[in-house]
């Protein structure tokens, strides 16, 4: 059974950084294209980046209000996706989830993690 | 960037009855060289992670009920279910993966009436 677990999230003040991760089992981890997507407290779901597999380039995409701030890698070896969050603003507050597409849709999510930014 | 647009935001159905949630793609998701609608519908529990239901605009994920169903092209899409059930109370996004920022629609409430 495919399985997407998440780590690392908690409390962070305004101009700080945390290091997520997502620890993936079940599945081929090196084929499939590992994204995040984040979910603001009683919001909509936002596409926050992805990274493609190492046969399809390896190269990471983001959204607009977290480029530059965030980079999303993997470690193959390990089976497991990060996403490091600089320069924290209080918007980036949310429920952060880690998905798995073979290659697009997202077919397998994690439970979440909760990021919360505040002074 | 594409702006997905879904109506409406929110739906009351009778158990039984069908349900209709529409989905509007500011441009085509169509990619012309395999003809396939870059298009997902995800169905997200209070308190649980979004699940995967519909991906190329009408390919029904495993294990999906035969009641859920995706159809349209291009810039208009729409998930049916055919017959509410109780458990199908929830709110539906859908993602076009077409080109990125792989955008995602504002969601539907679907309760039951």
């Amino acid at each position: 059974e495919a399985q997407l677990v998440e780590s690392g999230g908690g409390l962070v003040k305004p101009g700080g950084s945390l290091r997520l991760s997502c620890a993936a089992s079940g599945f081929t981890f090196t084929t499939a294209r590992m994204s995040w997507v984040r979910q603001a407290p009683g919001k909509g779901l936002e596409w926050v980046g992805h990274i493609k597999s190492k046969a399809d380039g390896g190269t990471t995409a983001y959204a607009a209000p977290v480029k530059g701030r965030f980079t999303i890698s993997r470690d193959d070896s390990k089976n497991t996706q990060y996403l490091q969050m600089d320069s924290l603003k209080t918007e980036d507050t949310a429920v952060y989830y880690c998905t798995a597409g073979f290659p697009y849709s997202s077919s397998y999510w994690g439970q979440g993690t909760l990021v919360t930014v505040s002074s | 960037d594409i702006v997905m647009t879904q109506s409406p935001d929110s739906l009351a159905v009778s158990l039984g009855e069908r349900a209709t949630i529409n989905c509007k793609s500011s441009q085509s998701v169509l990619y012309s060289s395999n003809n396939k609608n870059y298009l997902a519908w995800y169905q997200q529990k209070p308190g649980q992670p979004p699940k995967l239901l519909i991906y190329w605009a009408s390919t029904r994920e495993s294990g999906v009920p035969d009641r859920f169903s995706g159809s349209g092209s291009g810039t208009d899409f729409t998930l049916t279910i055919s017959s509410l059930q109780a458990e199908d109370v929830a709110v539906y996004f859908c993602q076009q993966y077409y080109s990125s920022p792989y955008s995602f629609g504002q969601g539907t409430k679907l309760e039951i009436k």
